[in-house]
């Protein structure tokens, strides 16, 4: 089946750095891919869209500037956390809708960021 | 825009006993519904989902859900739960309408499952 992989699975970085995500999707083409942040025992909530080829698309209240987005080809988005402070640490998730089963999602196993 | 509603934060249930988490949703047209379940510090692993159809869907490790179009209403069940069913369980929907970059879902706040041996 479809796998879609994160690197790194997870990360601890001081405050003022930036660090990068990546998501993969390994075994098909992902034109669309979706950050997701999820606190402790709290739902998943959707960050943005990363779309191929064109600039990602941001959910209300989430700073582009600090959570940069890159869908550099079809089977990779990054997703750059700049100037990291604690507040931004969290467990990142990743997910691509394959391109034939337009009801389906396909996560990555996620990204756990502790800023320090 | 749409919504999803699991009223439950945590259900416990007895080893061998049937276990039911509850789902309810909100959105224009019909739904695509997904029950999603994720270990400690894991990604999202699917269950099941529904399309259209037959109302019963089976899943992955036994489960099924029952759609019910009336109630708005998308339950997980399983007759008879393990220890190992222990995990955090979410419910997610998006509009049959949604295309390309509107396909994301969105989910439910998540509901605690927790088997007693």
């Amino acid at each position: 089946g479809a796998v879609v992989s994160q690197h790194p699975s997870w990360v601890i970085c001081k405050s003022g750095t930036s660090v990068k995500i990546e998501c993969r999707s390994l075994d098909f083409q992902a034109t669309t891919m979706f950050w997701y942040r999820q606190f402790p025992k709290q739902s998943l909530m959707l960050m943005a869209t990363s779309n191929e080829g064109s600039k990602a698309t941001y959910e209300q209240g989430v700073e582009k500037d600090k959570f940069l987005i890159n869908h550099a080809s079809l089977t990779l988005s990054t997703l750059t956390v700049t100037s990291a402070h604690p507040e931004d640490s969290s467990f990142y998730i990743c997910s691509a809708p394959p391109p034939r089963l337009a009801d389906e999602q396909y996560f990555g196993p996620g990204t756990r960021l502790t800023v320090t | 825009a749409q919504s999803v509603a699991q009223p439950e934060d945590q259900v416990n249930v007895a080893e061998g006993n049937p276990l039911t988490v509850k789902c309810t949703y909100s959105v224009s047209g019909n739904p695509y519904l997904f029950w999603y379940v994720q270990y400690p510090n894991r990604g999202l692993q699917f269950l099941l989902k529904y399309i259209t159809g037959d109302n019963l869907v089976k899943g992955s490790y036994g489960f099924e859900a029952e759609f019910n179009k009336s109630q708005t209403s998308f339950h997980l069940k399983k007759p008879s739960a393990l220890v190992s069913d222990s995990a955090l369980y979410f419910c997610a929907v998006r509009s049959f309408l949604s295309s390309g970059s509107a396909r994301q879902l969105t989910f439910g706040s998540g509901t605690q499952l927790t088997v007693l041996p």
